[in-house]
């Protein structure tokens, strides 16, 4: 099974731009859906979006438009971009993958990495 | 919406686990089940309602379908002390999780 790793700051002002990144232990695999699952105290678990190669981008409508997935295939890893960040969007933030079971049920998730937007 | 109940389960080992997931609208059969634990990976358990994952023990099954579903585990084992979450898959597609079922162990 992938092993999938969250890495980026751990902490992002107001208003600044969140940006994590997450890598893979075996290469992309074209037919699965890589993407972004947050937890908070206050909000629960949060769907963030999903990223396929040929499909393109599906976004939480709460958050499309601050929120950009993509992926690097040569690099084996997929990111995201989350802009104008408040403290609302102090979370965990997971990255994992979908459609093994051909579902967008996720089926592999990294360990998670807190980010806190504080000033 | 999805609505989970009880908030918290305490429990003695052996005993059944049933924890309930009820949509505001029917969904078909999209839901799945996930395992959280403090300090570990979260894992997938059931999808699309009543399909184990990989892995999974047979304790664990789902039923369920349109606005009402269900996680049992047969006999509660002292490693499934965890949160248990559902989630939804609707037509857009959007996914929207439960707000979770802490399971104790009395």
């Amino acid at each position: 099974q992938v092993q999938l790793q969250e890495s980026g700051p751990g902490l992002v002002k107001p208003s600044e731009t969140l940006s994590l990144t997450c890598s893979l232990s075996d290469a992309f695999i074209s037919n699965y859906h890589w993407g972004w699952i947050r937890q908070s105290p206050g909000m629960g678990l949060e769907w963030i979006g999903y990223m396929h190669y040929s499909v393109g981008a599906t976004y939480n409508p709460t958050l499309r438009g601050r929120v950009t997935i993509s992926l690097d295939t040569s690099k084996n890893q997929f990111s995201l971009s989350l802009t104008y960040v408040t403290d609302a969007d102090t979370a965990i933030y997971y990255c994992a993958r979908a459609g093994f079971y051909g579902s967008l049920f996720a089926d592999s998730w990294g360990p998670g990495r807190l980010v806190t937007v504080s000033s | 919406v999805l609505t989970q109940s009880p908030a918290t389960l305490s429990l003695s080992p052996g005993e059944r686990a049933t924890l309930s997931c009820r949509a505001s609208q029917s969904i078909g059969y999209y839901l799945a089940w996930y395992q959280f634990k403090p300090g570990q990976t979260p894992r997938l358990l059931i999808f699309d309602a009543s399909n184990r994952a990989a892995g999974i023990p047979g304790r664990f099954s789902g039923s369920g379908s349109g606005t009402d579903f269900n996680l049992i585990i047969s006999s509660l084992e002292p490693e499934d002390i965890a949160t248990y979450y559902c989630q939804l898959r609707d037509f857009r597609p959007s996914l929207t999780f439960g707000g979770g079922t802490k399971v104790e162990i009395k």
